[in-house]
C-alpha cells in the first residue's frame, strides 16, 4: 500500500464548477498536510496546508482534513482554466519535517 | 524578493560523468532538501539538511552526494554511480524565519537533467 494515495485523473470539470481532489494516507501518526499545485514543466507551488481536523479556507480553496478516516481533500470553487494543473498531496509524519508525496491528480478545467 | 534559485534549468551530460546541481536560497531558512521527480510519480527525497555542516540521506540517496557549507547553499552532485539519473531535480527549503513556518517547504524552479 502506498503511503499517500491520489487518483491520477484526469479530473475534468467545467469552468465555474467545484473541483474536489482527494488524498488518503496510511500513517495514523501523520501530523501536517499540504497541497501543492504543479503546472506542466514547472516546480510545485504550495497552495494550502492544514494541521487540524476540519476545514481551512483560503480564497477559492478549502482544505478538509479527517484524521479518523485518514483523508485530506482540496476543494476549488469557481474553477478556472488557469487551475488546470497537477495537484500534489504531501503528508508530514514523524518528528522531522520529511514530506511524503502522492503521485498527484491532474485537473482539467474546460471552458 | 526572497526565493530559491536553481541552476542550470536544463543540463545534459554523458553517461559516466559526475554533475553538480546548484541550489541557493535567500529566505534565511535553516532546512534544505533535494527531491527527484520522474514522470507520473510523486517527489522522492534524496537528501536533506537541517543545519549547516549536517545532512542526512533520504529515501533514494544512492548515487548522490551533497554538502552544506553555507546556510544559503545546498549543492547536489549526481555521480556516475546513479543508475537512472535522468529526472527533474527539485530543491526546497523550510524554516521559521521569513516566509512560512518550519513545516512548509518551498521549491525552487528545478533542474531538468538528461543523461545519455
Amino acid at each position: 500500500q502506498k503511503e499517500v494515495e491520489q487518483n491520477s485523473g484526469p479530473l475534468s470539470v467545467p469552468e465555474g464548477a467545484i473541483a474536489s481532489l482527494n488524498c488518503t494516507y496510511s500513517d495514523r501518526g501523520s501530523q501536517s498536510f499540504f497541497w501543492y499545485r504543479q503546472y506542466s514543466g514547472k516546480s510545485p507551488e504550495l497552495i494550502m496546508f492544514i494541521y487540524s481536523n476540519g476545514d481551512k479556507e483560503d480564497g477559492r480553496f478549502t482544505a478538509q482534513l479527517n484524521k479518523a478516516s485518514q483523508y485530506v481533500s482540496l476543494l476549488i470553487r469557481d474553477s478556472q482554466p488557469s487551475d488546470s494543473a497537477t495537484y500534489l498531496c504531501a503528508v508530514r509524519n514523524g518528528g522531522y519535517n520529511k514530506l511524503i508525496f502522492g503521485a498527484g491528480t491532474r485537473l482539467a478545467v474546460h471552458p | 524578493d526572497g526565493g530559491i534559485t536553481q541552476s542550470p534549468k536544463y543540463l545534459f551530460r554523458k553517461e559516466g560523468q559526475n554533475v553538480t546541481l546548484s541550489c541557493e536560497q535567500n529566505l534565511n531558512h535553516d532546512a534544505m532538501y533535494w527531491y527527484r521527480q520522474d514522470p507520473g510519480q510523486g517527489l522522492r527525497l534524496i537528501y536533506y539538511s537541517q543545519i549547516v555542516n549536517d545532512f542526512q540521506k533520504g529515501d533514494i540517496a544512492e548515487g548522490y552526494s551533497v554538502s552544506r557549507e553555507k546556510k544559503e547553499s545546498f549543492p547536489l552532485t549526481v555521480t556516475s554511480a546513479q543508475k537512472n539519473p535522468t529526472a527533474f531535480y527539485l530543491c526546497a527549503s523550510s524554516g521559521t524565519s521569513g516566509r512560512g513556518s518550519a513545516y512548509e517547504q518551498y521549491f525552487g524552479p528545478g533542474t531538468r537533467l538528461t543523461v545519455t
